[in-house]
């Protein structure tokens, strides 16, 4: 069984530093683009970027390049999604989801990660 | 930048209705277009990829169609469980674009 299990949910400070993991199972997860998407609060979904753990090749919407930093580990079969400087507009659930380049659509998703950003 | 504009924005309808959703793209594409449900405190989930085939284990009553700028998500009679909100989504090049959705009360 495919599973995304993302890291527990984070409160955190402006201008802290953050990195929220994803760990898949049931695939080999060194072939399959990992997306990460942030859905702010009764918002819709927004694409941050993907990445390919199997090269770590990384590509990353314009609204966030700079913004984030996308890693990942093929050894352990984790992702992450790293913020050097924390914004309260930062405030958001954060999803990752496994790619299928067939036809470019995300096919499972994690749970999210709850990121709260206040002073 | 593709710009995906869904309509509705609310769709109000009772159970057992016909509900078709409209997801506009703002220039000619392909047919990468994918068709997500999402409920509250829950990921998105995959209904309709490639416009218009049915992800695994999704019911029959979901069909998706449209081609070049017009697609739309059909859901023949609806289920209790298929209140949710709807977005669709499209990948350009390197870039995923998800519209704001529709919500179906």
């Amino acid at each position: 069984e495919v599973q995304l299990v993302q890291s527990g949910a984070e409160v955190k400070k402006p201008g802290e530093s953050l990195k929220m993991s994803c760990k898949g199972s049931g695939y080999s997860f060194s072939t399959y683009w990992i997306g990460w998407v942030r859905q702010m609060p009764g918002k819709g979904p927004e694409w941050m970027g993907i990445i390919y753990p199997g090269d770590s090749d990384t590509k990353y919407s314009p609204s966030f390049e700079g913004q984030v930093t996308m890693s990942a580990d093929m050894s352990i079969s984790t992702a992450y999604l790293q913020w050097n400087s924390l914004k309260t507009s930062d405030t958001a659930i954060y999803y990752c989801a496994r790619l299928r380049s067939e036809y470019w659509y995300f096919d499972f998703w994690g749970r999210g990660t709850l990121v709260t950003v206040s002073s | 930048e593709i710009v995906l504009t869904q309509s509705p924005a609310t769709l109000s309808l009772s159970p057992g209705e016909r509900a078709t959703l409209s997801c506009r793209a703002s220039q000619t594409v392909n047919s990468d277009l994918t068709w997500y449900q999402q409920k509250p405190g829950q990921a998105p989930r995959l209904l309709i990829y490639d416009a218009s085939d049915r992800a695994t284990g999704i019911p029959a009553r979901f069909s998706g169609g449209g081609s070049g700028t017009d697609f739309t998500l059909t859901i023949s009679s609806l289920e209790p469980e298929d209140f949710a909100v709807y977005y669709c989504q499209l990948r350009s090049k390197w870039q995923w674009t998800f519209g704001q959705g529709t919500k179906v009360e």
